[in-house]
């Protein structure tokens, strides 16, 4: 069973750069053509997509978060990574990664859902 | 201000069914699958229903999902205490991008 866990610092200062990381359990992060997501909830919310990184390494990211943030992957520990700089107290959120499962047609293949997600981490932004 | 829309709440008795509605328009829900999600309070989003009217392993059939032009609506049947939860539709524009409606709050009574 497929498992993610998110960690990283809970308590950002304003202006600082946010830093998560997602590892990846019970498969590989290579294998399945799979891509990987970040989502994240402000309190009493509801859910925002921050990214993805698609299998090839091709990255997607939320065009209101886009100057702000980078997703990476790291094949060898099996773990993908969220980085989003000049926080501010809107950044505030429980954040959770995920697995993008998806479809090909026509010798594509697209993104269609999130299928495993962590246990979502919070993160707050306060001086 | 979400891309695609929820009513932010709905209600039915136990054992009743009940229908939570998911608009969007021709550059997402259009031209893309529909996936909805459960979260249950205080735990991570849940896959419900993926590629419009898919049910993942173990999820029971009294979960269902359909979608017509630039909406999408899931339902459930035989409603449960343990059913109370918000629930979240999702899709995909042209660029790639991932939108999520505001979520709609199941209260069952």
């Amino acid at each position: 069973q497929l498992q993610l866990q998110e960690s990283g610092s809970g308590l950002v200062k304003p202006s600082q750069t946010l830093s998560l990381t997602c590892a990846v359990s019970g498969g590989s992060i290579s294998s399945g053509g799979y891509s990987w997501s970040w989502i994240r909830q402000p309190p009493g919310k509801g859910l925002e997509w921050i990214g993805y990184i698609y299998h090839s390494g091709s990255t997607y990211y939320n065009p209101s978060l886009k100057s702000r943030v980078t997703i990476s992957v790291d094949r060898s520990k099996n773990q993908f990574s969220l980085k989003l700089s000049s926080v501010t107290a809107a950044d505030t959120a429980v954040y959770y990664c995920a697995r993008v499962g998806g479809y090909c047609s026509g010798g594509s293949c697209y993104p269609s859902y999130f299928d495993y997600w962590g246990q979502g981490t919070l993160v707050t932004v306060s001086s | 201000q979400s891309v695609l829309t929820q009513p932010p709440s709905v209600s039915a008795a136990p054992g009743q069914k009940v229908t939570i509605s998911c608009s969007g328009s021709s550059s997402n829900i259009g031209n893309n699958y529909v996936s909805w999600y459960q979260q249950l309070p205080g735990t991570a989003p849940k896959l419900l229903i993926y590629e419009n009217n898919k049910r993942p392993s173990g999820i029971p059939d009294r979960f269902s999902g359909s979608k017509s032009g630039t909406s999408a609506t899931l339902g459930i049947t035989g409603l449960q205490t343990g059913d109370e939860a918000d629930y979240y539709c999702g899709t995909w524009d042209s660029s790639l991008r991932a939108v999520f409606g505001g979520g709609t709050k199941l209260t069952v009574l």
